[in-house]
């Protein structure tokens, strides 16, 4: 079974660009949650998506958007980065995204903002 | 507010046992989440823990304690590709995951 995978790995923007990151769950979840991770930080919960539905959004600026497709594939967009936006942004997916479901990872995509 | 702490960094001996504590203060309380995250890949599943008491998985056990609202790794037996970051995450009222920033465990031969 294919794990989850996130296009693309890495990423160089410059302040004001936007950027999107996307992100395919393992078959058969449905739902698919973003974080961002810093060194210090830890991961800070961005959103999550069930059925092409935002069901929870994190503490981050409207800047941050994501969505979700019929497949369930999600992507995320920053627009008007900022140098704090640089940050590893991970996502994972779990078949029903309640409670205990076990979240599985991505690799990350490495976004570095100058 | 809610929070999680662990500590930022911890070494031990290969060979050797190794106890990673996180402490959590969180709006409600569904259950623990500890992850393993070795150095530029995805963090994998641990354990979870919902009840008070010790889990034990192999190499590697999970202890919960809701009225302290506090948790335990603990890692036996150590081995050099233990060395990797361990996240707690608390699963709060509204089934959100709080996560800690995680613990850096280095292994030395």
């Amino acid at each position: 079974k294919a794990g989850v995978t996130q296009t693309p790995r890495y990423l160089i923007k410059t302040r004001g660009q936007q950027v999107t990151l996307s992100c395919s769950p393992i078959s058969g979840h449905r739902s698919v949650s973003w974080y961002q991770q810093t060194p210090g930080q830890g991961l800070q919960f961005l959103f999550e998506y069930f059925s092409e539905t935002q069901r929870n959004k994190g503490n981050f600026p409207g800047r941050f958007s994501g969505r979700q497709f019929s497949n369930s594939r999600s992507e995320m967009n920053v627009s008007t980065l900022e140098l704090g936006d640089s940050a590893l942004y991970l996502c994972a997916s779990s078949r029903q995204g309640r409670g205990t479901d076990t979240q599985y990872f991505g690799p990350g995509t490495r976004l570095t903002v100058l | 507010g809610q929070n999680i702490d662990q500590p930022t960094e911890m070494t031990a001996t290969e060979g050797a046992i190794v106890q990673i504590n996180c402490t959590y203060q969180t709006s409600g309380f569904n259950g623990l989440f500890w992850y393993q995250q070795h150095a530029g890949e995805a963090p994998t599943f641990l354990s979870y823990n919902v009840l008070d008491g010790l889990e034990e998985k192999g190499r590697f056990s999970s202890f919960l304690s809701r009225s302290k609202g506090y948790s335990y790794l603990l890692l036996k037996e150590l081995q050099m590709k233990d060395s990797a970051s361990y996240l707690c995450a608390a699963l709060d009222s509204n089934y959100q995951l709080i996560w800690g920033a995680g613990t850096k465990l280095i292994i030395k031969p």
